[in-house]
């Protein structure tokens, strides 16, 4: 079980560049979900996946939010256009959806905007 | 809708001192309660799961929470807190089934802090 993992770690990007973050869920998990997370904050719902569907979104996610799941294993939120507001930590979780839906989260991805 | 209130931001205890960190939610149907731990630049961690088996649930490193559903709360206790358990507490509450299962919404976060 390798785990939740999420790529990059670290992003700086310059105000109004696009940005795109990867995550890889636990193989045989078929949900996947996306939070953010600023400072003091409790991490935030933006979507989330069963397999490559895209079920929900969050009224955070704007139309500069963007998110794939291809082929219901990994998945890509893209930023387009950021913002210093969109610096935050990015963090993917997965989960069997039966059950307890227990989630397990990847490391995150931080990002900032200069 | 569902909510989590975490009461204290910031609780310092001195090592070997019992932990409490406090967790009220609101649910319009009976959750799954979670307590994560996080430690700095890192993911969430799963600390302890409450799913309505027994209301006392025990997790990892000694921690515990009891489900009290005349309170609305599900506290995190340690009887002995460790230098390595200082690190933020997250609580979290999600549906238990249908299209919103798995979901979960967040407190805002409780930083412990141990004395040595």
């Amino acid at each position: 079980d390798t785990g939740v993992s999420q790529n990059p770690r670290h992003k700086i990007t310059k105000r109004g560049q696009n940005v795109t973050f990867r995550c890889d869920p636990i193989s045989e998990h078929n949900r996947l979900y996306w939070y953010r997370q600023t400072l003091g904050q409790g991490p935030e719902f933006l979507t989330y996946f069963q397999n490559e569907a895209q079920l929900e979104k969050s009224r955070l996610l704007s139309d500069r939010f963007s998110a794939e799941r291809p082929k219901g294993s990994f998945s890509t939120l893209e930023i387009q256009r950021t913002e210093q507001g969109d610096s935050a930590m990015y963090l993917c979780a997965s989960s069997t959806g039966q059950g307890t839906s227990e989630q397990y989260f990847g490391p995150g991805t931080r990002l900032t905007v200069t | 809708a569902q909510s989590v209130t975490q009461l204290g931001s910031h609780v310092s205890v001195s090592e070997g001192a019992l932990v409490l960190l406090r967790c009220n939610y609101s649910s319009s149907v009976p959750p799954y309660l979670f307590w994560y731990v996080q430690y700095p630049n890192q993911g969430l961690q799963l600390l302890l799961k409450y799913t309505s088996a027994a209301t006392l649930v025990k997790g990892i490193n000694g921690f515990e929470a009891e489900f009290k559903k005349s309170e609305t709360s599900f506290h995190l206790t340690k009887p002995s807190a460790h230098m390595s358990d200082a690190a933020e507490y997250f609580c979290a509450v999600s549906d238990r089934g249908g299209t919103n299962a798995g979901k979960s919404t967040f407190g805002d976060g409780t930083t412990l802090t141990v004395k040595p």
